[in-house]
């Protein structure tokens, strides 16, 4: 079983819904990042937090808010998705950013009606 | 712009074969090469990395060969097992960077 925990693992939405994503790692990892991925597609980089602060937003539009609580939880906060954001959310953790391996959860499949 | 191609896209292989899969990159400063496995409905998971000081990398049934020059590195499953059955993504980074780039993905089938 995979050591990043993520709930829910199934979300369906209107897109006029509020929603969050959570993400809980126990492995003092300081590094906490969110993926997106489509279909048999690679996963796409959208956030990543180091020491809870956020360093990196790779351009994601404003419907999609991360917040780092704390060093082992990460959450995605949703508002008035579109049908095309529906994708598999992962979270990741690493020990620091940089080259140190990723450790991913399985996912939040997301689907926007 | 695409920093690593990988390929093929898919393959299909007997059991007890070899399966193959390439990725090329641009970057020269890359120094950070892992392969992620993925089954379905799963998040991926390291499955071997490799730096670019090293030409080649065994763990178990899977090995990793890098060629500098060339800018190439492969992953060979020897004895491939049903149970290989995923989609593998090659990615590499620069140190301290935070971002990987990641291949296309090969969906690999091992048929009994």
């Amino acid at each position: 079983d995979t050591e990043v925990t993520q709930t829910p693992k199934h979300l369906v939405m209107g897109m006029t819904n509020k929603k969050s994503l959570k993400c809980e790692q126990h492995m003092g990892h300081r590094a906490m990042y969110w993926y997106k991925q489509k279909a048999k597609k690679p996963p796409e980089l959208m956030f990543v937090y180091s020491y809870e602060k956020l360093s990196i937003n790779e351009s994601v539009p404003s419907r999609f808010s991360p917040e780092c609580p704390n060093s082992s939880l990460l959450n995605l906060h949703l508002h008035a998705l579109q049908p095309e954001d529906s994708a598999l959310y992962l979270c990741a953790s690493s020990v620091r950013t940089g080259n140190s391996p990723l450790h991913f959860g399985n996912g939040t499949r997301l689907t926007v009606t | 712009q695409q920093q690593v191609k990988q390929s093929p896209q898919s393959l299909i292989v007997q059991k007890g074969g070899i399966s193959i899969i390439n990725c090329a990159y641009e970057n020269t400063a890359f120094d950070y090469f892992p392969w992620y496995q993925q089954f379905p409905g799963k998040g991926p998971a390291l499955l071997i990395a490799i730096r670019p000081d090293v030409s080649e990398k065994k763990e178990g049934r899977f090995t990793i060969s890098f060629n500098k020059s060339a800018k190439q590195f492969s992953l060979h499953i020897m004895d491939s097992q049903p149970g290989d059955s995923a989609t593998y993504f090659c990615a590499a980074t620069l140190s301290n960077d935070y971002k990987l780039s990641f291949g296309a993905g090969t969906t690999v089938t091992v048929r009994a």
